[in-house]
């Protein structure tokens, strides 16, 4: 079975300055997707990046990036110029490519990390 | 569009009532799911439906049912809460297939039980 695993509980960063959230992964799989979900107080699960496992390319959105390792099982979060909007609980997730019925597409998810952001 | 909407957004139960969570979704996604969310567990599959008229149980299905008549609707049921199901549910959807590769959640349930 695949694992997720988030083992950083808690990070701060400073306002304008760069933060990395760490997030490994178990599994036997070589086609599958990764995502990084945030949640501020408000509860909702917001999509911040996704990456495909056979992209060697790693994501980015904006200010945000991800460093992907493949072979490593690793998959890594960078904020760039944080802001005081970024504070949330993250939460990297794994989900298979397998084309399987549904069961291949559910969420695997880490216990989060909860980022905040000093002014 | 709404995207996906849950309801009700809070509720407080006895133990040994029941009670149903309903989610729908307006994108005409195929798959639906159900989540609980725990403190420091992350979020777990509850029950899942890859059609109208079909579910199938995810990673902690007891103390659950599920019905999906319409494809729009996933209900989620608590036939007789326990204090153990004082948790945050979320709904979420996603094509089928590939290009179902990504799920959108709604805003979550906090329910507690007494």
């Amino acid at each position: 079975a695949q694992t997720v695993t988030q083992s950083q509980p808690e990070m701060s960063v400073q306002e304008a300055e760069t933060v990395t959230l760490s997030c490994t992964y178990d599994t036997s799989e070589s086609d599958y997707y990764l995502f990084w979900y945030k949640q501020p107080p408000s509860r909702q699960m917001i999509l911040v990046i996704r990456q495909e496992a056979y992209k060697q390319q790693n994501a980015t959105e904006n200010r945000f990036s991800v460093n992907f390792q493949k072979a490593a099982k690793s998959f890594s979060l960078k904020i760039s110029d944080s802001q005081l909007g970024d504070a949330a609980m993250y939460f990297c997730a794994y989900r298979s490519a397998a084309e399987v019925g549904g069961a291949t597409n559910k969420l695997i998810f880490g216990t989060g990390t909860l980022l905040a952001v000093q002014p | 569009n709404a995207g996906v909407t849950q309801t009700p957004k809070f509720r407080v139960l006895k133990t040994g009532q029941s009670m149903t969570l309903l989610c729908a979704q307006d994108m005409n996604h195929e798959y639906m799911y159900w989540y609980r969310q725990d403190p420091g567990m992350g979020l777990r599959l509850i029950h899942y439906s890859v059609g109208e008229g079909t579910t199938a149980k995810g990673e902690v299905p007891d103390g659950y049912n599920v019905s999906r008549l319409k494809k729009q609707n996933f209900l989620l049921g608590l036939e007789s809460a326990a204090p153990s199901q004082t948790s945050v549910y979320f709904c979420a959807s996603s094509y089928s297939g590939r290009r179902g590769w990504t799920q959108y959640f709604g805003p979550g349930t906090r329910l507690t039980v007494l």
